[in-house]
């Protein structure tokens, strides 16, 4: 079954932990991206990566970093989490990409949330 | 500033009704727009995309853009209950922009 799985689908930490949730897809898309939603505010772009060791930051980068070591692998890193931190996070891929940013439908996976104390 | 803004809603509607969602996008150069839908607690989903400018049909739903305006908008025909849920819209300006979206409630 095609699909994009992130682990841990819960959280909850305190200030300070590093953390990593990770998002693996198994389509071969080389198009991945990390989302953060917030009541009122939607989907914000934290990071995108266009393919392996390709990655450049989104709307929303400050306190997240990103690695793209492997296609199908695209873990967000949060290295000292804070409570602004605390959120609803989506991993996303997709088949379809331009030159600076993907261009088709979306596939998200099942989310992430995280809460930091 | 890259935008998209949706109605904020919540929108009710009863069943059978049509349900008018819409949106509007500051990139005048934006080319993909897409509506995506989002049960509660659960992730969005790709319902819809369209290019040009006009109508696009799929079974109950219809996506209208128009880029002049640089307005694109969702009809929802004879609504159903099983509708209600958050519908986002989204444009490729560069990079992925979503609105906040629009819950919308079908009421039996």
């Amino acid at each position: 079954e095609a699909q994009v799985t992130q682990n841990p689908r819960y959280l909850i930490t305190v200030t300070g932990k590093k953390l990593t949730v990770t998002c693996s897809q198994n389509m071969n898309h080389e198009y991945m991206s990390w989302y953060r939603q917030d009541p009122g505010l939607g989907l914000r772009q934290i990071y995108y990566s266009m393919n392996v060791e390709v990655t450049d930051k989104g709307d929303v980068p400050e306190g997240y970093k990103v690695s793209r070591k492997e296609k199908r692998n695209f873990p967000l890193i949060l290295e000292s989490p804070s409570p602004n931190q605390t959120s609803l996070y989506f991993c996303a891929s997709s088949r379809d990409t331009a030159f600076y940013a993907n261009t088709g439908e979306l596939f998200f996976g099942e989310g992430s949330r995280l809460t930091v104390l | 500033q890259k935008e998209v803004e949706q109605n904020s809603g919540p929108l009710s509607v009863p069943e059978g009704a049509i349900a008018s969602l819409n949106c509007t996008y500051s990139d005048r150069g934006s080319q993909s727009f897409f509506w995506y839908r989002q049960y509660s607690g659960k992730s969005p989903e790709l319902i819809m995309s369209i290019y040009s400018n006009g109508d696009k049909e799929d079974g109950r739903f219809t996506a209208q853009l128009n880029k002049a305006s640089q307005y694109v908008s969702l009809l929802i025909r004879d609504s159903q209950p099983s509708d209600s849920a958050t519908y986002l819209c989204a444009v490729n300006m560069g990079d992925m922009r979503f609105g906040a979206g629009t819950r919308l409630t079908v009421k039996p």
